[in-house]
């Protein structure tokens, strides 16, 4: 299947600095990413879609300004948690979808980036 | 709104045990159903899906059936293996489209013991 990796797997900064996970499709081009965001013991909760070439799509309570998503080629997403603080810290997960695959509901997952603001 | 309800777990079974996972949605209309696996230090990965109602989706020995009367989609395994540890995540997708938003039930834990 499709390979989608991210890096780095794990970070730890300090508070007030900004930390950038990158999200890459590895055999295939994806027109369209998604970021997700999971707390211990919760499901994945969607943050954001980012579609190559345009502005991100940010779910209801998501702010933008504080995770900033560029999607600049079909084979590359970046999620930017800026002035990152302690409540930042979790699991962020992307996931990329195949041109053609919008309705088959199959989505191809990173390994997820855990991070750790002290 | 839309959402899944799974079992927490961690599940804690004997190799060649029978599993099941509950998995319960509540959404409108007619939503696709999906079970994704996570093995340890890898990404999700589709395991198996269903697409209407009464639907049986299977892979890999694990089957689920879309239960529209019960709202359900539990997963099972007649004989789980050592190699089945993961976290397991119900998801559903309402509607089609460009979108293809999932949403996640919070995961359950299987360990298979030898």
């Amino acid at each position: 299947g499709a390979v989608v990796s991210q890096h780095p797997s794990w970070v730890i900064c300090k508070s007030g600095t900004s930390v950038k996970i990158e999200c890459r499709s590895l055999d295939f081009q994806a027109t369209t990413m998604f970021w997700y965001r999971q707390f211990p013991k919760q499901s994945l909760m969607l943050m954001a879609t980012s579609n190559e070439g345009s502005k991100a799509t940010y779910e209801q309570g998501v702010e933008k300004d504080k995770f900033l998503i560029n999607h600049a080629s079909l084979t590359l997403s970046t999620l930017t948690v800026t002035s990152a603080h302690p409540e930042d810290s979790s699991f962020y997960i992307c996931s990329a979808r195949e041109p053609g695959g919008a309705n088959t509901g199959e989505l191809f997952f990173g390994e997820g980036s855990r991070l750790t603001v002290l | 709104g839309n959402s899944v309800t799974q079992m927490e777990g961690p599940v804690t079974l004997s190799e060649e045990a029978f599993l099941t996972i509950n998995c319960t949605y509540t959404a409108t209309g007619y939503p696709s159903l999906f079970w994704y696996v996570q093995y340890p230090g890898e990404g999700l990965q589709l395991l198996l899906k269903a697409t209407k109602a009464d639907d049986k989706g299977s892979n890999k020995g694990f089957e689920a059936t879309y239960r529209k009367e019960t709202t359900s989609f539990h997963l099972e395994k007649g004989s789980v293996q050592v190699s089945d540890s993961a976290v397991y995540f119900c998801a559903l997708r309402r509607g089609g489209g460009a979108t293809n938003k999932l949403i996640f039930g919070t995961g359950t834990l299987l360990a298979v013991q030898p």
